[in-house]
């Protein structure tokens, strides 16, 4: 078993849905981050929390210590949102990551 | 000035060749790393430098050697790479090496693609 694992593995949705992506973890963590990735591209540091939930935009990040889960939530999603979204926890040096969710946002 | 800035973007080179993969950053940051991203694959740890300080090689082949000259700039030298090494090259800042407490967000480049014939 992964030690991060992310749901759905891949989402189509069409513009303006709003679009929830699910992380699990079963080790012990400090951080949790959601990343961003557009193909062929750099990554982009979306959210990096430990507790509670943040807030940037359209993109929200909640996070339940207890239960070791996570979901970014994009709110009217757009075509340029569609990329791969990858969940990351651990501290910056050892971050174990999840396999990713491609996600598609048709117009 | 929040970025991360690699060079080249894309890179081709054969077997025999020396090349070098750069990378800098203009954040004060004293974590540098190198990732490598196979296609449709996480990225997985390969170096990480703290003040300039090599501190962690996952086990990476001699063929890899990075080099931090000072804390704004860190390479990667090439030498006899395979094939199998053509990947994306991502290098990634922190304000400081965290193993555990959370407090290290990561900068990312856009990434150097590497071609190996």
């Amino acid at each position: 078993k992964n030690e991060v694992e992310q749901s759905p593995q891949n989402l189509t949705a069409q513009e303006g849905e709003f679009i929830t992506i699910n992380c699990s973890y079963s080790v012990g963590i400090s951080a949790l981050h959601w990343l961003q990735q557009h193909p062929g591209g750099g990554i982009v540091s979306l959210f990096m929390l430990s507790s509670g939930k943040k807030k940037h935009g359209r993109l929200i990040a909640t996070i339940n210590i207890q239960e070791k889960h996570s979901s970014l939530h994009i709110t009217a999603s757009h075509p340029r949102d569609s990329a791969v979204y990858i969940c990351a926890v651990g501290g910056s040096e050892k971050l174990v990551f999840g396999k990713g969710m491609k996600l598609t946002v048709n117009p | 000035d929040t970025e991360v800035t690699q060079t080249p973007k894309h890179l081709v080179m054969g077997m025999t060749n020396k090349k070098s993969l750069k990378c800098e950053q203009h954040m004060g940051h004293r974590a540098m790393y190198w990732y490598k991203q196979k296609a449709k694959k996480p990225p997985e740890l390969m170096f990480v430098y703290s003040y300039e300080k090599l501190s962690i090689n996952e086990s990476v082949p001699s063929r890899f050697s990075p080099e931090c000259p000072n804390s704004s700039l860190l390479n990667l030298h090439l030498h006899a790479l395979q094939p199998e090494d053509s990947a994306l090259y991502l290098c990634a800042s922190s304000q400081d090496r965290s193993r555990d407490q959370g407090s290290g967000e990561l900068f990312f480049g856009e990434g150097s693609r590497l071609t190996v014939l």
